[in-house]
């Protein structure tokens, strides 16, 4: 079975440009995640979506990001415009909506913001 | 907020060393999970323990819960290169009557075993 798929694997771009990162999580999994992972704040979690609803946005920097399901199948992460502050690697992560919260973390988006 | 200390950030051990890494927390958790994440990857499930006091092994590690559900600990028994990576806790806290899953994760502990 496939597992999280995250695309581009690697994105390099310049200050103040759109960046758009997707996820495909896996299949009969309800529950998406966002996270941020950098050496000074490790693991973060963005936003996180249950059947396609956002639940908790609170870990979105700014309105610079915005997140979006719009089907159980492919969710989307944007920021404009982006900032050299953005730089990290950027995990989709899902899970079935039962059991402990055990989550299957996508390969990563490795941002550069120049 | 809740939030998890893990500790060391950094260890760096020759190989056949034991070592353990805490994870602690002033909040409850229904339960905690142990991630390894290699270079390049995501961060991968090695454990979830759930009751108070609870003691899982895994091979060469062993996991266990603190009896309150607030902290955790993980301890390799000679260690082996291959053992090299980041080590995550994770606590999750069901929010009301419903179960997310939404995880509180903790800074991680970079692992580097010598041959």
């Amino acid at each position: 079975d496939a597992g999280v798929i995250q695309s581009p694997r690697h994105e390099v771009t310049e200050m103040g440009q759109e960046v758009t990162l997707r996820c495909k999580p896996i299949s009969g999994h309800n529950s998406l995640f966002w996270y941020r992972q950098t050496m000074m704040r490790g693991l973060e979690l963005l936003i996180y979506f249950n059947n396609n609803v956002p639940i908790d946005d609170s870990g979105m920097p700014e309105d610079r990001f915005s997140a979006k399901m719009p089907n159980a199948s492919f969710s989307t992460l944007k920021i404009q415009p982006s900032e050299p502050r953005d730089s990290a690697v950027y995990f989709c992560a899902s899970t079935k909506r039962e059991g402990f919260g055990e989550q299957f973390f996508g390969p990563g988006t490795r941002l550069t913001v120049l | 907020t809740q939030l998890l200390e893990q500790s060391p950030q950094f260890l760096s051990i020759q190989e056949g060393e034991n070592l353990t890494v805490y994870c602690n927390s002033s909040s409850v958790f229904s339960s905690l999970q142990w991630y390894r994440q290699e270079p390049g990857e995501g961060p991968v499930l090695l454990v979830t323990v759930v009751t108070g006091g609870e003691v899982k092994k895994l091979k060469r590690l062993t996991f266990q819960f603190g009896d309150a559900r607030k902290d955790s600990s993980l301890h390799i028994t000679a260690a082996q290169p291959g053992d090299t990576g980041l080590y995550l806790c994770a606590g999750l806290a069901n929010a009301g009557g419903t179960s997310y899953g939404k995880l509180t994760f903790g800074q991680g502990t970079i692992l580097t075993v010598h041959p």
